[in-house]
C-alpha cells in the first residue's frame, strides 16, 4: 500500500539552529515528492519538489531536501531557522500515473523558540 | 496570495443540511483539486477535475459531489452533513494534469457542523 510517513509530529528548535524534518514514503511507481508549508490560518505553499535529476533540491525560504532512494526518504533541511519558519510542514507524494493526486503525510508542527 | 480563491471563508451549519463550497482557480489553470483537512484524518485528497471532467477520485463520501464549470470554477457540494464533516476544505489548482505540476492552494473554507 502507498504511504507517506512523517515520524515527528512536533519539533521545537531554537532560532538560528538547524532544522531537519523527516519524510519516508512507500510507493510502487517512481514518486514525485513535495514539501509544503502551512502557516496558521493559511493555505499550503510549495517549498520544493523532486521528480528527477539531482537528488539535492533547493527550494524557497532557504530550504533544501535530499531524495535518498535506498532509504525511501525525502528529508527537509534548513541550516538556520528564523522565527517566521514556525509553521506546519507537510511531505506529499504523487506518481506519474496518479493524475496529480497527492498523498500527504500527517505533518510536522515546528515551533521556534527565541 | 496563491491566486486561488475560495468562498466562503467560514461556514457554520447544522447536521442534515447541505452546503456548497466554491473555488476559483488561478488564471489559466485547468486542473482543480479538493482536499479535506481534519484533525483525525489529516489532509486527504477528495477529487480532481480537469477542464470540466472528473479525473481522479480519492476518499470522497457519496454524500459529497463536485463539478467544474465551463469558466473553470469548481463547486464542492456536501449534503446530509454530519458532525464528522467539520473540517477545513482546500481547493488547489494546477496548470495541467501531470503529477509533477505544482498545486497552488487556496486559503480554505472552514466548515463547522453543529
Amino acid at each position: 500500500a502507498q504511504s507517506v510517513t512523517q515520524p515527528d509530529i512536533h519539533i521545537t528548535v531554537s532560532e538560528g539552529a538547524s532544522l531537519e524534518l523527516r519524510c519516508n514514503y512507500s510507493y510502487g511507481a517512481t514518486p514525485y515528492l513535495f514539501w509544503y508549508v502551512q502557516s496558521p490560518g493559511q493555505g499550503l505553499q510549495l517549498l520544493l519538489k523532486y521528480f528527477s535529476g539531482d537528488t539535492l533540491v533547493q527550494g524557497i525560504k532557504g530550504f533544501e531536501a535530499e531524495f535518498k532512494r535506498s532509504q525511501s526518504s525525502f528529508n527537509l533541511r534548513k541550516p538556520s531557522v528564523h522565527w517566521s519558519d514556525a509553521a506546519e510542514y507537510f511531505c506529499a507524494v504523487g506518481a506519474q500515473d496518479s493524475w496529480g493526486k497527492l498523498q500527504f503525510g500527517a505533518g510536522t508542527q515546528v515551533v521556534v523558540t527565541p | 496570495d496563491s491566486g486561488v480563491t475560495q468562498t466562503p471563508k467560514h461556514l457554520i451549519t447544522a447536521t442534515g443540511q447541505r452546503v456548497t463550497l466554491r473555488c476559483s482557480p488561478r488564471s489559466g489553470d485547468l486542473s482543480v483539486y479538493w482536499y479535506q483537512q481534519s484533525l483525525d484524518q489529516g489532509l486527504q485528497f477528495l477529487i480532481q477535475y480537469y477542464n470540466g471532467e472528473e479525473r481522479a477520485k480519492g476518499n470522497i463520501l457519496e454524500r459529497f459531489s463536485a463539478q467544474q464549470f465551463p469558466d473553470l470554477h469548481s463547486e464542492l457540494n456536501l449534503s446530509s452533513l454530519e458532525l464528522g464533516d467539520s473540517a477545513l476544505y482546500f481547493c488547489a489548482s494546477s496548470a495541467r494534469l501531470a503529477s509533477y505540476n505544482e498545486q497552488f492552494f487556496g486559503p480554505g473554507t472552514r466548515l463547522t457542523v453543529l
